[in-house]
């Protein structure tokens, strides 16, 4: 069974901390990895897709870095603040699915204030 | 600003009622996916869809069919619903058959009494 574990399953931080999630998953026959953030009430949103081994991806305050030899992901977010309260979910992609994802449960974060 | 679009955000349904949930997308994607969310399981695939009046099992089709009529819509459907269908119901399209970011709508939450 093709498994994909988020850890921790949830953060609770302080408005300016830096946090970071990690993403794991099965390393033979990878082909991408996406990040989502999915705020309460609002439709999940694509932060990341990554497919090749040593990738880092930045937007803003939010980056991540990809190694598929070891099968895991991280996801950083550099100074939190209280609207990057969210759950992130990341899912994986094999070569021989067509491009099913696989999607772990997910890292609840709330930043307060 | 691209949209996907589902018809109802929550719905509550007696056991045994048949239940449509409509996916509408602007995008002219056509790839179209449900999925059903969980408390502490990541998103699960229900069915997909690569064309017009083309469908695909995915990982949990067990209670469910879908209809593809027009490209830009994507219906499931629960003929018989029951209380283990209670969930969060999020309907995705994308442009790729296998790569890209999935687009998604805001969910619908069913509630099976």
């Amino acid at each position: 069974i093709l498994n994909v574990e988020q850890s921790p399953q949830s953060l609770h931080v302080q408005e300016g901390d830096s946090t970071n999630f990690t993403c794991s998953f099965p390393s033979s026959n990878f082909y991408a990895l996406h990040w989502y953030r999915w705020e309460t009430a609002k439709s999940p949103e694509a932060l990341f897709v990554m497919t090749l081994n040593g990738d880092e991806k930045k937007k803003g305050r939010i980056s991540a870095t990809l190694n598929t030899k070891e099968g895991y992901s991280y996801l950083y977010i550099k100074g939190s603040q209280p609207e990057d309260s969210a759950t992130y979910l990341c899912a994986f992609s094999l070569r021989n699915q067509g491009g099913k994802l696989i999607f772990g449960q997910g890292t609840e974060l709330s930043v307060k204030p | 600003d691209v949209k996907v679009t589902q018809s109802s955000r929550y719905l509550v349904k007696r056991t045994g009622e048949k239940v449509f949930l409509e996916c509408v997308q602007d995008m002219d994607h056509e790839n179209m996916f449900w999925y059903r969310q969980d408390p502490g399981l990541g998103l699960r695939l229900i069915y997909f869809s690569y064309d017009v009046k083309m469908k695909e099992k995915g990982d949990i089709p067990e209670g469910y069919s879908v209809s593809r009529e027009k490209k830009e819509r994507f219906s499931l459907i629960l003929e018989s619903a029951s209380t283990n269908q209670t969930s969060m119901y999020l309907c995705a399209s994308r442009r790729d058959r296998n790569t890209g970011e999935l687009f998604f709508g805001e969910g619908s939450r069913l509630t099976v009494l």
